[in-house]
């Protein structure tokens, strides 16, 4: 079975700086996707950023990339120029080629003025 | 588009009484999956539809549970008798599902019905 593991509950930032946030997972599975989302306060679920594992150029979406290393099954979340809007629980997330998403536990993001 | 659309947006109920929880995918999305995110858990998929059909309800706690997808524009999601360990955050999310695979889909979720079962 798939699992996906995010070891830091908790990380904080200051305003404008950079922040990384880290996921593993684990499948037998040689293509599939990577996905994070966030939850904010109002628990509604933000697809942020999403990966396929096909492809090597790492995904970029604004101010959010990812750092995909597809031999050691890591998928880490990079936020430059954090906001305050940022604030939120992110989750990595893992799915086959079509199915299910297997969530991460998340990690809560606090961003300091 | 109006996104995914779930109601209701919170339920207070009393123990033993019959829950609904409704939603309505994205106009064009074919799959159709609820989710249910609690502290203990975290999320965790219950059951998830293609094309109206239901593929995999191993999630699906037990038998008080159950979920129904007449159309391709609604569906629900039961619970009977609810119990205090049902008190979660349910999340129904749509995707569309490519005649390639699905390679491209991407689930977009609703903001979720919080039931809260004394």
């Amino acid at each position: 079975a798939q699992t996906v593991t995010q070891s830091q509950p908790e990380m904080s930032v200051q305003e404008a700086e950079t922040v990384t946030l880290s996921c593993t997972y684990d499948t037998s599975e040689s293509d599939y996707y990577l996905f994070w989302y966030k939850q904010p306060p109002s628990r509604q679920m933000i697809l942020v950023i999403r990966q396929e594992a096909y492809k090597q150029q790492n995904a970029t979406e604004n101010r959010f990339s990812v750092n995909f290393q597809k031999a050691a099954k890591s998928f880490s979340l990079k936020i430059s120029d954090s906001q305050l809007g940022d604030a939120a629980m992110y989750f990595c997330a893992y799915r086959r080629l079509y199915g299910k998403l297997t969530f991460g536990q998340g990690t809560i993001l606090t961003v300091h003025p | 588009d109006a996104g995914v659309i779930q109601s209701p947006r919170h339920e207070v109920t009393e123990m033993g009484q019959e829950v609904t929880l409704r939603c309505k995918p994205i106009s064009g999305h074919n799959s159709l999956f609820w989710y249910r995110q609690t502290m203990m858990r975290g999320l965790e998929l219950l059951i998830y539809f293609n094309n109206n059909v239901p593929i995999d309800d191993s999630g699906m706690p037990e038998d008080r549970f159950s979920a129904k997808m007449p159309n391709a524009s609604f569906s629900t999601l039961k619970i009977q008798p609810s119990e205090p360990r049902d008190s979660a955050v349910y999340f129904c999310a749509s995707s569309p599902f490519g005649g390639s695979g699905g390679l491209k889909e991407t689930q977009y979720f609703g903001p979720g019905t919080r039931l809260l079962v004394l």
